[in-house]
């Protein structure tokens, strides 16, 4: 089956500007996941969503946001970018929410900020 | 492609007895590996990480094994404990991107 598709892979924006990426889950997963991967603090949870609704949230400032769609694609947008925010930015995506089980990520989305 | 796979979903150990979690990887231009815990609602937590350089990093109970030839490694924890439980992923890098596995669920009981 297919995996978990992050589009686009990589990202260049400007410092002001806004950007949205995206995640789409492994057929049937339901719970979608958004972190952030930086040398300096390693891998950090943004939020999950299960069926459409938000259900935990990391210590990330509100220019973070995300949504999940009906088909459990979910969204990530960032605005107002800071240079901070370059980043690797993975979702994984699982069955059921708090990953208590197998989760699989993807490949990740490179975002520069210059 | 999972580049990074771990094979086995689940592990059951008794407290106190040693706990191996495995990871393999296909690509051999990873240079970096690390390994999380992921507690239920929570994100995963950066536990220990070692370099290809390196066959072995030990951090208190924790230690990684690297075998680079055969592309893998392993987790190993020593005594387990109930507070160990928990979902430990795998990942890789080489410099750019980063691959995870998809994770191993580990009971630790009293």
């Amino acid at each position: 089956k297919a995996g978990v598709t992050q589009t686009p892979r990589y990202l260049i924006k400007t410092r002001g500007q806004q950007v949205t990426l995206s995640c789409s889950p492994i057929s049937g997963h339901r719970s979608v996941s958004w972190y952030q991967q930086t040398p300096g603090q390693g891998l950090q949870f943004l939020f999950e969503y299960f069926s459409e609704t938000q259900r935990n949230k990391g210590n990330f400032p509100g220019r973070f946001s995300g949504r999940q769609f009906s088909n459990s694609r979910s969204e990530m947008n960032v605005s107002t970018l800071e240079l901070g925010d370059s980043a690797l930015y993975l979702c994984a995506s699982s069955l059921v929410v708090g990953q208590d089980t197998e989760a699989f990520f993807g490949q990740g989305t490179r975002l520069t900020v210059v | 492609d999972q580049q990074v796979k771990q094979n086995s979903p689940s592990l059951s150990v008794q407290e106190g007895r040693i706990s191996i979690l495995n990871c393999d990887y296909t690509n051999s231009m990873f240079d970096y590996f690390l390994w999380y815990k992921k507690y239920p609602a929570e994100g995963p937590t950066f536990l220990i990480s070692i370099s290809s350089i390196k066959d072995k990093n030990e951090d208190g109970r924790f230690t990684v094994f690297l075998n680079k030839s055969a592309k893998h490694l392993s987790l190993h924890i020593v005594p387990s404990q109930p507070g160990d439980s928990a979902v430990y992923f795998c990942a890789a890098s080489d410099g750019d991107d980063m691959r995870f596995g998809a994770g191993t669920r580990l009971t630790v009981k009293p």
